[in-house]
Formats: C-alpha cells, structure tokens, sequence
C-alpha cells in the first residue's frame, strides 16, 4: 500500500462545483502539503499544516480551503471551482526538517 | 520572495551521455536543497543537501552544494533511457517549506 494515498486520482467537474480531494498518510508524520503543478511552474504550494491545530497559507491559496480531519488526513477544498484551477495536484508529507515524500496526484480538470 | 531557478530547462541526450543540471536559489532562511525525480507520477526523493562542498552520490547520480554561490548541481554519468523524467530542484526553510524550480525535463534517446 502507498504511504501517501489520494483521492480521486482523476475527476472532471464543472465550473462553479464544489470539490474535495483527500490524503491519508501512514508514514505517521506530523506535517502535510498541498501543491499544484502546472506546466512549466513547478510546485507550487497551497497549504500546510504542522499538526491537527495548525494551518498555513501557502504561496497561492486563494480559491482553495483545507482542513486536517486527523493527524493522518488532510483534505483540499475548492469552493466555487474555475478552470485555471485545472491543474495536478499534489499532497505530501514530512518531519521536521526531512524530505517531503508525494502522493501519486489527483488530475483535476474543470471545464 | 523565495526564488529557485533551473537550467536548462529541457535537454536531449543519447543513452550513455554524461549530463549537468543547474539550480540556482534565493530562499530565505535557507536549510537545505532538494532533488526530485519525477516520471509519470509522484516526485520522488533523490538527494537532500546541507552542507557545502560534500557530494553526494547515488549510483550514476551525484549532487553537490555551493552555499556560497547559491546553487547546486545534479549530474547523471552513463545515462539511459530510464532517466528520462523531470527533475526538480527545490529549496526548504526552517519552517520546513519548500520551493520548487520550474524542473528540468530531460529525454535521453536510445
């Protein structure tokens, strides 16, 4: 089994829905990411929280919510989706000071 | 703001070929520099480095850090064709975030 699990692993939606992507990790870390990729972007990062009490804004979270449900959950939120969020994107998890490791992405595509 | 560029940003080689890429960064509160790999899915963990001056090595793969220049270099000797992928650079802060370069793809032809 995956260390770091996401859900869906692909989803077509329409402008306007509202849209829940999941991570579960069972490598027992504290800290968890969200990212997205676009083409010739890189990374870029969403959110992050350091625990079940604690969460940051990252580089580009406008239009996006999160909630950390468990120490081992971490949920991305799109409330009202538009097609520039048409993108991968990515959950990761560390420890402090350690290597992110990746889930495998959910592909989200808004028409 | 934090800043990590990569170059080139795309390269085309020949399997056996020895290839050179670049990162350079500007991250505040600097701790370390990453290396991914990413093929189809996930990055995955390549290299993470510290110190200055200490390569590290990973079969065909190296890496080494220049903090006094602000960049780092990932060279890959005797390439084939499983190499190909995007590699990614990224720098991470004491608060534990990363920033990412844009990635370099490189194809390496049979």
């Amino acid at each position: 089994d995956a260390d770091v699990t996401q859900t869906p692993r692909n989803r077509i939606t329409k402008t306007g829905k509202r849209i829940m992507l999941e991570c579960s990790q069972t490598k027992g870390h504290d800290r968890m990411y969200w990212y997205r990729q676009d083409p010739g972007l890189g990374l870029r990062l969403i959110y992050y929280s350091f625990d079940v009490k604690d969460i940051n804004k990252g580089e580009i979270s406008d239009g996006y919510s999160v909630s950390r449900q468990a120490q081992a959950k971490f949920s991305l939120s799109l409330e009202s989706a538009i097609p520039n969020q048409t993108a991968l994107y990515f959950c990761a998890t560390s420890g402090p000071d350690q290597p992110q490791h990746f889930g495998d992405g959910t592909r989200l595509s808004i028409l | 703001e934090d800043k990590v560029v990569q170059s080139p940003l795309s390269l085309v080689v020949h399997e056996g070929d020895t290839v050179t890429l670049n990162c350079s960064y500007e991250v505040t509160n600097f701790r370390s520099l990453l290396w991914y790999k990413q093929e189809k899915k996930a990055p995955t963990f390549l290299f993470m480095l510290t110190s200055s001056g200490i390569e590290k090595k990973s079969g065909r793969l190296s890496s080494i850090l220049d903090k006094k220049e602000l960049s780092s270099i990932l060279n890959i000797t005797a390439t084939q064709t499983g190499d190909s992928a995007i590699y990614l650079c990224a720098g991470l802060t004491s608060g534990s975030r990363l920033t990412f370069g844009e990635g370099t793809q490189l194809t390496v032809n049979p």
